[in-house]
């Protein structure tokens, strides 16, 4: 059964800072994984897909990186802003079977001004 | 263009009553999923459909749990009965397909007093 956890459960960084998110999963056969972001009361919000044959992908001051063997993936913000304030979370799709995504309990990121 | 709507944003529910949430995917979009969001963790899988099929209904936690998608677009998730366990957040995603990024809607949030 596929597990994702996210390290840590929560930041906190001054405006300005790069900061790395971690995520690892307990099984490397999946299709891909994606990270999305989370505002308070809100759906979810799509930054990133990697697919499983990609090492990275890169969507202005957001990249993100999957190593599958391993099974980690990070998501790196460059030059935080208090905008970014939000949950962040990390989807697996595993392969075989279901679309479904495994999430998991996300990181909650707070940029200070 | 339009992205995921789900109706209503909020439902409160006696205990016992019986509620219905809907899901418009994003026009075109094969594959519909519905997720449950719990506070503070992240979405945990229900079911799946593509087109009108119901591919994998795993993770339906109970049987007064019952989805549809009779047509292959707008989907509905009944809940029976409601317990005060099934107060969370319902979470509808769509994706073109198996290997495309899953789309959220706003969500549903539903209290059960």
């Amino acid at each position: 059964k596929q597990e994702v956890t996210q390290i840590p459960a929560a930041l906190s960084v001054p405006e300005g800072e790069n900061l790395v998110l971690n995520c690892s999963f307990t099984d490397s056969a999946i299709y891909n994984l994606q990270w999305f972001r989370q505002d308070p009361g809100k759906g979810l919000t799509s930054l990133l897909l990697i697919q499983s044959s990609q090492r990275e992908q890169t969507s202005g001051r957001l990249n993100a990186s999957l190593d599958k063997s391993s099974g980690r993936s990070t998501l790196y913000i460059a030059a935080s802003q208090p905008g970014d304030s939000a949950t962040y979370l990390c989807a697996v799709r595993s392969q075989g079977g279901s679309e479904k995504l495994v999430f998991g309990k996300g990181t909650k990121l707070t940029v200070n001004p | 263009g339009a992205g995921v709507s789900q109706s209503p944003r909020y439902k409160v529910a006696k205990r016992g009553q019986d509620v219905a949430l809907r899901c418009d995917p994003i026009s075109g979009h094969v594959s519909l999923f519905w997720y449950q969001q719990a506070l503070g963790q992240g979405p945990e899988f229900l079911t799946y459909f593509q087109n009108e099929a119901q591919l994998d209904k795993s993770g339906l936690p109970s049987d007064r749990f019952f989805a549809e998608r009779p047509e292959g677009s707008v989907s509905t998730l009944k809940i029976q009965r409601t317990q005060q366990e099934d107060s969370a957040v319902y979470l509808c995603a769509s994706s073109l397909s198996h290997f495309y990024e899953q789309y959220f809607g706003p969500g549903t949030r539903l209290t059960v007093t």
